[in-house]
């Protein structure tokens, strides 16, 4: 079946680091793409996504590409700040009856130091 | 206001109790899903609904049932509660596209003692 593969955390990295979070994912077919953010004491919010072969998702600095080719969806950020500090989650859509079902991956912990 | 809600945000119950938790939204959804989340193993899918007659189990819904009541409500209940069950809860709701987004409420932190 379909799955996501993340990253272990945690990641401690120092402010204006660059950062790589990598995720691969196995599925039939062709998924969109998404990656969530979770910033402590909160629920899930969506940081960026992209939906076909070499479209780049892009938000508050973080950008992702969708690799068909290689199937991974690697996340990026030039320089983090420690507002990023989070837990960032991978995850692709799973078609089922025509609506998505969302699978994730485990989850990768960022924490910056100032 | 919250686009969605989640009652109550944090409960303590004892083994064997039954306990509802809520889910409210004002985004005019259909499709709505509760997970749970437990660390080191990502957001777990328990039960999802794609309208009010249609209710679906995910990958781990046993010991668990859930109620769509209305359009923006379902709740998901823990029959009777068991310590393995203590985790963070999440309710989330979708639009009708394929490839749209998940909108998450808060969660809800249950402990089972």
């Amino acid at each position: 079946g379909n799955s996501v593969t993340q990253m272990e955390g945690p990641v401690t990295l120092s402010e204006e680091a660059f950062l790589t979070i990598n995720c691969t994912y196995t599925a039939t077919g062709y998924p969109s793409l998404f990656w969530y953010v979770q910033y402590p004491g909160e629920g899930l919010q969506l940081l960026l996504k992209a939906t076909k072969a070499d479209d780049k998702g892009s938000n508050k600095g973080f950008e992702a590409t969708y690799r068909k080719e290689t199937t991974s969806f690697h996340l990026e950020k030039g320089s983090v700040q420690v507002s990023d500090s989070a837990v960032y989650f991978c995850a692709l859509s799973d078609k089922a009856r025509s609506a998505s079902k969302i699978i994730f991956g485990s989850g990768t912990r960022l924490s910056i130091r100032p | 206001d919250a686009d969605v809600t989640q009652t109550p945000r944090n409960r303590i119950t004892k083994t064997g109790k039954r306990i509802m938790l809520e889910c409210s939204q004002t985004k005019g959804h259909d499709r709505m899903y509760w997970y749970r989340q437990d660390p080191g193993l990502g957001l777990r899918l328990i039960y999802y609904s794609f309208d009010v007659k249609d209710i679906n189990k995910g990958e781990i819904s046993d010991g668990y049932s859930v109620s769509r009541q209305a359009q923006a409500k379902f709740s998901l209940s823990l029959e009777s509660a068991i310590p393995n069950q203590t985790a963070l809860y999440f309710c989330a709701t979708s639009g009708a596209g394929a490839r749209d987004e998940q909108f998450f409420g808060p969660g809800t932190r249950l402990t089972v003692l």
